[in-house]
């Protein structure tokens, strides 16, 4: 089946800069979402992407959806220790049937 | 308006029993899907419900099931537990069928076996 793939599995930055990370399949997704989980709590929907090459920030978050629909990006600039958790990324298979979800991003924030 | 609520937070159970966990959507969502989370696994899907139907299934065994009810809330149940079932239990929503709209997730059970 469809799988996604996130790099890189884990991080570590100080307080303040900013992040990248990413999501990546072998086939193509026609809508992009972005969740984080923070320790024992469900996955909070950060954005959603419907189109490709879409940008769309919400506060200090911004994703794309790659011009390829074979990937996608999300940035957080101004790293805080709130931001501390697990970035999800998810997108619905082929068939429509299924969401698919990455293994994660995991952040941590140094003071 | 109010998201999607679990009941319980927590449970400890021991192996052979069975477990039943409650969840209740966002108001006017009809869709309701299961996953499982550990941190070897990730997050797998268990099963999806929409208008008190089984629209969709992970591949679980057949201990794992579940239902919906007219008020579109739903139930899974776990019958002779494992330890090997002990995991986060997500519970999402969304107003139309999954696969085709956006996901909003429960805080989840954390079910413990003992």
């Amino acid at each position: 089946g469809q799988q996604l793939n996130q790099s890189p599995q884990s991080m570590f930055i100080q307080e303040g800069e900013d992040v990248s990370m990413n999501c990546t399949s072998s086939s193509i997704f026609n809508t992009w979402l972005w969740y984080k989980q923070d320790p024992g709590e469900g996955p909070v929907l950060l954005i959603a992407l419907y189109k490709a090459g879409e940008l769309t920030s919400n506060g200090r978050l911004t994703a794309q959806f790659g011009i390829t629909r074979k990937d996608s990006f999300l940035n957080i600039s101004a790293s805080i220790p709130s931001d501390v958790g697990i970035y999800f990324c998810a997108g619905p298979d082929n068939y429509g049937q299924n969401f698919v979800f990455g293994p994660g991003t995991r952040l941590s924030v140094l003071p | 308006k109010a998201g999607v609520t679990q009941t319980p937070r927590y449970l400890i159970k021991t192996r052979g029993q069975q477990v039943t966990l409650s969840c209740s959507p966002i108001s006017g969502h009809r869709s309701v899907s299961w996953y499982q989370q550990t941190p070897g696994q990730g997050l797998q899907f268990l099963f999806e419900y929409f208008s008190e139907t089984q629209r969709n299934k992970g591949n679980f065994p057949g201990r794992f099931s579940g239902r919906q009810f007219s008020n579109s809330r739903s139930e899974m149940n776990v019958s002779t537990l494992e330890l090997g079932d002990s995991a986060l239990y997500l519970c999402a929503s969304s107003s139309i069928q999954q696969g085709t709209g956006e996901l909003f997730f429960g805080e989840g059970s954390r079910l413990t076996v003992l």
